[in-house]
């Protein structure tokens, strides 16, 4: 157990419906990041949020959209589905580096399958 | 936008074969990190590097950073069944991982 809690683990939904994915970081952690992994591909970046506010957004599409809460748990939010969009939806989780050059280590969770029919 | 490239995509080996995967990237970077996902589970972190030329090693695993800060490498030896899976490097620009790049990954299998 990584410590990140994503709900739920898997989802079947059609064509058209909106979904929402949910993260619980690590105890303390303040960073949240959203990666998107299709089958067999690399790990594409949706969105980082920090205590709250979007600090990095990378290739999400407009039909998406997420949010961190003041608890600090998020949401990614996706609608208007398409077939497309099937894919391992990943939650990580950072603590801030102390200092010096290295980039937030991320703490995955282990993910929510979302299959679009 | 920065890229980063790993190679090869697959590679396959006999237990007690040595593996290498290579990363590369676009632009000069301020770290990088590796990360293992086994089948069917999420990504871990391995190690990260920082310094121009940099040497780390962990068991049989031995990760190098490029003079220029613009390559990496994982190198494994002697592979073991329990290496099997996908390593992924990631390039990033400062502190911000939502600004590093992930490679494709390398999937690899081991065969006994």
């Amino acid at each position: 157990d990584s410590g990140v809690t994503q709900t739920p683990k898997h989802l079947i939904t059609a064509t058209g419906q909106r979904v929402t994915l949910r993260c619980s970081p690590r105890s303390g952690d303040l960073s949240v990041y959203w990666y998107q992994q299709s089958l067999d591909q690399g790990l594409q970046f949706l969105i980082h949020y920090y205590n709250g506010e979007e600090r990095a957004k990378g290739n999400i599409l407009e039909r998406f959209s997420a949010q961190q809460f003041p608890d600090l748990h998020s949401e990614l939010n996706l609608s208007s589905l398409e077939l497309g969009d099937s894919a391992l939806y990943f939650c990580a989780s950072s603590a801030p580096v102390a200092g010096g050059a290295g980039a937030n280590v991320l703490t995955f969770g282990a993910g929510s399958r979302l299959t679009v029919l | 936008g920065q890229q980063v490239m790993q190679i090869p995509q697959y590679q396959h080996v006999q237990e007690g074969e040595d593996f290498t995967t290579y990363c590369n990237s676009s632009t000069t970077l301020s770290n990088i990190q590796w990360y293992k996902q086994r089948p069917g589970g999420h990504p871990v972190f391995l190690i990260q590097l920082v310094k121009s030329g940099e040497v780390k090693k962990q068991k049989r695993l031995t990760f190098q950073f490029g003079e220029a800060k613009k390559n990496s490498s994982l190198h494994i030896t002697a592979t073991q069944t329990t290496d099997v899976g996908t390593y992924f490097c990631a390039g990033g620009i400062g502190t911000n991982a939502g600004k590093s790049t992930f490679g494709d990954g390398t999937t690899l299998t081991v065969k006994p």
